[in-house]
């Protein structure tokens, strides 16, 4: 059975930064792309960064503004976002999500829960 | 930056079929945009039921379909049931992987 068991969402003051990670089972790991997507209090979805399988490819919205960067560690199954420059519009349910395939172009397939980031002084 | 547009509610009754449709402002939308589809309930993960403008998962009840109809992407209940009672985001896919939201359906089943 797929998991996808993401943590590390807090509550971080405007300019802070916040590492998230997201722990895969029930698949190889290294065989999927991954993509972090975000929903906002009672908002709708929002694609933030995809990468591929290899770890040698990333995508990032355009509305990041380079403050996030996407990474993996195929050998502990673990998918992470660092973030940085927070800002109050960061303030979102971040969930991880695994692809179909290698490619990051590929969608969203399956979804964690997601984890909490608050933005606020 | 590409806007997808999706009704912002509709609703069938039991027993109803209803179709959703997810636009894009940059013009017809294609297979080529791999349209998505998923669903969330209230209080939890959205859960993916169309790929591909039209395949579905294991998990996919057979009631749903997706396809491409007068250049959107739609996705059609066919006997609605309360549990489909929910909101229902389409995505679609751009230049490099760059993917685009709808802002969601609020599908009430009524």
């Amino acid at each position: 059975e797929v998991q996808l068991l993401e943590s590390g969402g807090a509550l971080v003051q405007p300019g802070g930064s916040l590492r998230l990670s997201c722990a895969a089972s029930g698949f190889t790991f290294s065989n999927y792309a991954m993509s972090w997507v975000r929903q906002a209090p009672g908002k709708g979805l929002e694609w933030v960064s995809s990468i591929s399988g290899g770890g040698d490819s990333t995508f990032y919205a355009d509305s990041l503004g380079g403050r996030f960067s996407i990474s993996r560690d195929n050998s502990k199954n673990t998918l992470h976002l660092r973030m940085t420059s927070l800002r109050a519009g960061d303030t979102a349910l971040y969930y991880c999500t695994k692809s179909g395939s290698v490619s990051p172009r590929d969608g969203f397939h399956m979804w964690g829960q997601g984890t909490l980031v608050t933005v606020s002084s | 930056q590409a806007v997808v547009t999706q009704e912002p509610s509709l609703t069938v009754s039991p027993g109803g079929t209803v179709t959703l449709t997810c636009g894009s402002s940059t013009g017809d939308v294609t297979s080529g945009h791999s349209p998505y589809w998923f669903q969330q309930r209230p209080g939890q993960a959205p859960k993916t039921l169309i790929y591909d403008t039209s395949k579905k998962y294991s998990w996919t009840p057979g009631r749903f379909s997706g396809s491409l109809l007068g250049g959107k992407a739609t996705l059609t209940l066919s006997g609605a049931q309360p549990e489909d009672e929910a909101l229902y985001y389409c995505q679609i896919s751009y230049s490099g992987a760059r993917r685009v939201f709808g802002g969601g359906t609020k599908l009430t089943v009524l």
